[in-house]
């Protein structure tokens, strides 16, 4: 079945640095996610990446689809406590008319002192 | 704008008893809807999911079972729970089959 993996499994950084967090797999997805999951609650969609080679940002964050679409990298830039959570990769591949499935990367634990 | 809604947020049930979790979405008709499992905060995993009334596809071979008795409506039931269905369990939405999903906050299920 398809897998992705994430790295790194977890960061440890100070608060201002950038960050970056990369997934990659051996199959090709239609779209690739970013979300963000915060302790006790459901994953939140941070940035959508729907054509080979896109680039995006949204405020802080910038994530691009690899040309392959096999790949993803996720960048933070300047961060702050409130970054602090699970970071997801996923891979989007949709069957059309009858059903789409996440693939889920195993998350990235970033973590940021003061 | 879309809301999604899940409950009860916490769970405690002991083996063997039934299982009922509710998932409602509010603000879209026709949704596509989804129900993952998480275990340890990790990864996601597919179990069911619905592109309308009645229609429900499986993903994984397992002790549960979905429904989708309303529009806006998805159940994930089991008759007879086992220790191994304990986790975190979380229902997504989406407009169409391309977009997107978003995800509820999930009922976090501990079996006894």
């Amino acid at each position: 079945g398809q897998q992705l993996n994430q790295s790194p499994q977890s960061m440890f950084i100070q608060e201002g640095e950038d960050v970056s967090m990369n997934c990659t797999s051996s199959s090709i997805f239609n779209t690739w996610l970013w979300y963000k999951q915060d302790p006790g609650e459901g994953p939140v969609l941070l940035i959508a990446l729907y054509k080979a080679g896109e680039l995006t940002s949204n405020g802080r964050l910038t994530a691009q689809f690899g040309i392959t679409r096999k790949d993803s990298f996720l960048n933070i830039s300047a961060s702050i406590p409130s970054d602090v959570g699970i970071y997801f990769c996923a891979g989007h591949t949709v069957w059309e008319t009858s059903g789409s499935r996440l693939t889920f990367g195993e998350g990235t634990q970033l973590t940021v002192n003061p | 704008s879309q809301t999604i809604h899940q409950w009860p947020a916490t769970l405690v049930q002991p083996v063997g008893s039934p299982l009922s979790l509710e998932c409602t979405v509010e603000g879209t008709s026709n949704p596509n809807l989804y129900w993952y499992r998480q275990a340890a905060g990790r990864g996601l995993q597919l179990l069911f999911y619905s592109v309308g009334i009645g229609q429900i596809s499986s993903e994984v071979p397992q002790n549960l079972s979905a429904s989708r008795p309303q529009d806006r409506q998805f159940i994930l039931s089991s008759k007879k729970l086992l220790l191994s269905d304990s986790g975190f369990y979380l229902c997504a939405w989406s407009l169409e089959l391309r977009q997107p999903q978003h995800f509820g906050d999930g009922t976090r299920l501990s079996i006894l």
